[in-house]
């Protein structure tokens, strides 16, 4: 199983300042077929899960500029720029390269 | 706009049977795999089983794996979960997803608790 830890477990932030969530992945997750299976998701209080990064660096219809996803191989990065107060919540990074579906623990952000 | 509607959720006795059940609209639910994940209490997401589109291929977790069988209904769009021999460490809110292949995970519903306890 491929282990996907994140770092930190928590952030608080300044609006309007920057915060960068990292995964790091016990394989890489390079798939056969070229792709690389990173996903980020944003889970709101309260709230289901909503996928905002896919295969690494694509955002999902509706997400906000401000998310970017990088990283290759075994190390990713989520980076919130200029944070909202909307995006309080716990991030998840997800590798769907390997069979089980493995996520991370995940990084609560919060204001300060 | 898609809609996923998980039921069929509640409380059980350890060693007991549920089914649950995802109601998808707003897209071409053959096309799509569909997968359930799960959230412990106050705790992170754990995939708990895939399907693709046609129903052919079925994956699971470790953790579930000869307990929890998934299908899938495509002439009525829904996705179901049957869970046996359920465990107290199987209690959680379950979420159904649709992946616009397998190994994504797009879309969740609102999810349904499974409490299982005596």
């Amino acid at each position: 199983e491929v282990v996907m830890a994140q770092s930190p477990l928590s952030l608080c932030v300044t609006l309007g300042q920057s915060a960068s969530i990292s995964c790091t992945s016990s394989q890489s997750l390079v798939h056969s077929d070229g792709n690389t299976y990173l996903n980020w998701f944003q889970q709101r209080p309260g709230q289901s899960p909503s996928r905002l990064i896919y295969k690494v660096s694509n955002r999902d219809s509706g997400v906000p500029d401000r998310f970017s996803g990088s990283g290759s191989g075994t190390d990713f990065t989520l980076k919130i720029s200029r944070v909202e107060a909307e995006d309080v919540g716990i991030y998840y990074c997800m590798q769907g390269t390997h069979w089980p579906l493995t996520f991370g623990g995940g990084t609560k952000v919060e204001i300060k | 706009e898609v809609q996923l509607l998980e039921s069929g959720g509640g409380l059980v006795q350890p060693g007991g049977s549920l089914r649950l059940s995802c109601a998808a609209s707003g897209f071409t639910f053959i096309s799509y795999a569909m997968n359930w994940v799960r959230q412990a209490p106050g705790k992170g997401l754990e995939w708990v089983s895939s399907i693709s589109g046609s129903g052919s291929s079925t994956f699971y977790a470790d953790s579930v794996k000869g307990r929890f069988t998934i299908s899938r209904d495509n002439s009525n769009n829904t996705l179901y979960l049957q869970m046996n021999s359920l465990r107290a460490e199987d209690t959680a809110v379950y979420f159904c997803a649709e992946g616009e292949a397998l190994r994504a995970l797009g879309c969740w519903g609102q999810g349904t608790l499974v409490t299982v306890s005596s």
